[in-house]
């Protein structure tokens, strides 16, 4: 069975800095990989997305993520966090003939000033 | 524009009542899904379907039940059953190729 870790549980990082948001997955095949992010008391929106090709994948608001197949990882990285990029972050892994996706347990980013 | 739509947005029960919680979608997805989720956790999936008048229990679908007799439809409803009904629910719509289109979620409090 498929599984996705996300081993931070919280981070705190200063406004300005650069951010990496750790993501590791269980699956035998060719994953699909997923980030989300979600801001208190809304739903779930999707940053990027990872299918095939190149492992760099750019999503919106500047973030990015590269898949390491050797690693099996799928981390989420920014160069410089905006204090509104405090959230809770969710890394997901699909595949083909699957029914859902299985999530991570989130990962809470908080920013100071 | 395409998505998903949860209504209500907040929503307060009394003890011993069944509420019903709208999903809508827009997206002409097949599979919808139905999670949990209680603060400083993350998503619990209640229940899902894949097409329409067809749905599967998630991993905590004791209490709940739901209904699939439209492919824009998947309303869920929060039975007497469910001894700690307060949480936040999320809609969704999607595959695992592709992912999840999600909706803005419902708050739900027992008064």
């Amino acid at each position: 069975a498929q599984s996705v870790t996300q081993p931070d549980i919280h981070i705190t990082v200063s406004e300005g800095a650069s951010l990496e948001l750790r993501c590791n997955y269980s699956y035998g095949a060719t994953p699909y990989l997923f980030w989300y992010v979600q801001s208190p008391g809304q739903g779930l929106q999707l940053l990027l997305k990872y299918f095939s090709g190149d492992t760099l994948v750019q999503g919106i608001k500047g973030f990015e993520a590269e898949f390491k197949r050797s690693q099996s990882s799928f981390n989420l990285r920014k160069p410089s966090v905006h204090w509104s990029d405090a959230a809770e972050y969710f890394c997901a892994v699909g595949a083909v003939g699957n029914e859902k996706l299985t999530f991570g347990t989130g990962t809470r980013l908080t920013i100071i000033p | 524009d395409g998505g998903i739509t949860q209504s209500p947005k907040y929503l307060f029960r009394k003890e011993g009542q069944n509420v019903t919680l709208s999903c809508e979608q827009n997206l002409n997805h097949d599979a919808m899904y139905w999670y949990r989720q209680d603060p400083g956790q993350g998503l619990r999936l209640i229940y899902y379907s894949q097409i329409v008048n067809d749905f599967q229990k998630g991993d905590i679908a004791e209490g709940y039940s739901v209904s699939r007799e439209k492919k824009e439809s998947f309303p869920l409803t929060v039975t007497s059953a469910q001894k700690n009904p307060t949480a936040f629910y999320l809609c969704a719509s999607g595959t695992s190729v592709y992912g999840y289109t999600f909706g803005s979620g419902t708050r739900l409090t027992v008064v």
